[in-house]
C-alpha cells in the first residue's frame, strides 16, 4: 500500500484565494483525521470521520474552513477565504475504527497564504 | 478534558549513548493508549510506540523502549546506543477509544556526532 497520500505538497496562495488539501486514506481504513501543525499550537485535530460521516469538527477555527469526505477513499479539507494566519502543515492521517489503533499520517501539506 | 505534557522542548544526545524523554499526561479514564512519534525533518509522523494503558509491562521496540507509569501518569520514552538518524522532533499521544489522538508540544533530539 502506497500509505495516506496527500496532495499538493506545497500551497502557496494568496490572501483571500480558495484553498483545497486532497487526502487519499490507506485502503480499508474507516477513520480519517486532519490535523493543522504550527510552531505555536502544535497539532491540533481540525476534524475527523468515522466511515464518511464527520463525527468531530470542534476543531475547525471557523466558517471558512469545511471539510468533506464523499466516500471511503477521498477527503478534501477547504479553506474560502484564506488568511496568511492559515499558514501551516496541514496533515491527513487515517486508521481502522478500533480502540487504539494507530494513526498512519500522509507527508503533510506545506501552505503558506501570502 | 486531556492534556499532554512534554516539559523538554529541546534534548541533546551523543551517538551510541541513551537518552530519555519525559511525558506526562492528565485523564480521568481508565482505558487509553499511549504513543510516542518521531517526525524528522522530511517532515512525515512515524509511529516509534504504543502502550496499552491495561498492559503492567512496558512496550519495547529494539533500541526504543517506555517506562510506564500508570499512576504517576508519567510516559517516558527510552532511546538506547542513539544514532544519527534517531535527531528528529519526538511527539507523546494519548488516545481513549477510537478517538483522536491528543498531542504534546514536542522534544526536538540533536544527537551529536
Amino acid at each position: 500500500d502506497a500509505g495516506v497520500i496527500q496532495s499538493p505538497r506545497h500551497e502557496v496562495t494568496e490572501m483571500g484565494q480558495e484553498v483545497t488539501l486532497r487526502c487519499k486514506p490507506i485502503s480499508g481504513h474507516n477513520s480519517l483525521f486532519w490535523y493543522r501543525q504550527t510552531m505555536m499550537r502544535g497539532l491540533e485535530l481540525l476534524i475527523y470521520f468515522n466511515n464518511n460521516v464527520p463525527i468531530d469538527d470542534s476543531g475547525m477555527p471557523e466558517d471558512r474552513f469545511s471539510a468533506k469526505m464523499p466516500n471511503a477513499s477521498f477527503s478534501t479539507l477547504k479553506i474560502q477565504p484564506s488568511e496568511p494566519r492559515d499558514s501551516a502543515v496541514y496533515f491527513c492521517a487515517s486508521s481502522l475504527l478500533e480502540d487504539g489503533e494507530k494513526l498512519f499520517f500522509g507527508s503533510g501539506t506545506q501552505l503558506s497564504v501570502l | 478534558a486531556q492534556t499532554v505534557t512534554q516539559s523538554q522542548p529541546e534534548m541533546s544526545v551523543q551517538e551510541a549513548e541513551t537518552v530519555t524523554l519525559s511525558c506526562t499526561y492528565d485523564t480521568s479514564e481508565s482505558d487509553y493508549y499511549l504513543f510516542w512519534y518521531k517526525q524528522p525533518p522530511s517532515r512525515q509522523m512515524i509511529l516509534v510506540i504504543r502502550q496499552e494503558a491495561y498492559k503492567q509491562q512496558n512496550a519495547t521496540e529494539n533500541r526504543f523502549s517506555v517506562n510506564f507509569q500508570k499512576a504517576a501518569k508519567s510516559f517516558s520514552l527510552k532511546i538506547s546506543d542513539s544514532q544519527l538518524g534517531d535527531a528528529a522532533m519526538y511527539f507523546c499521544a494519548f488516545q481513549t477509544g477510537a478517538n483522536n489522538l491528543f498531542f504534546g508540544t514536542g522534544t526536538r533530539l540533536t544527537v551529536i556526532p
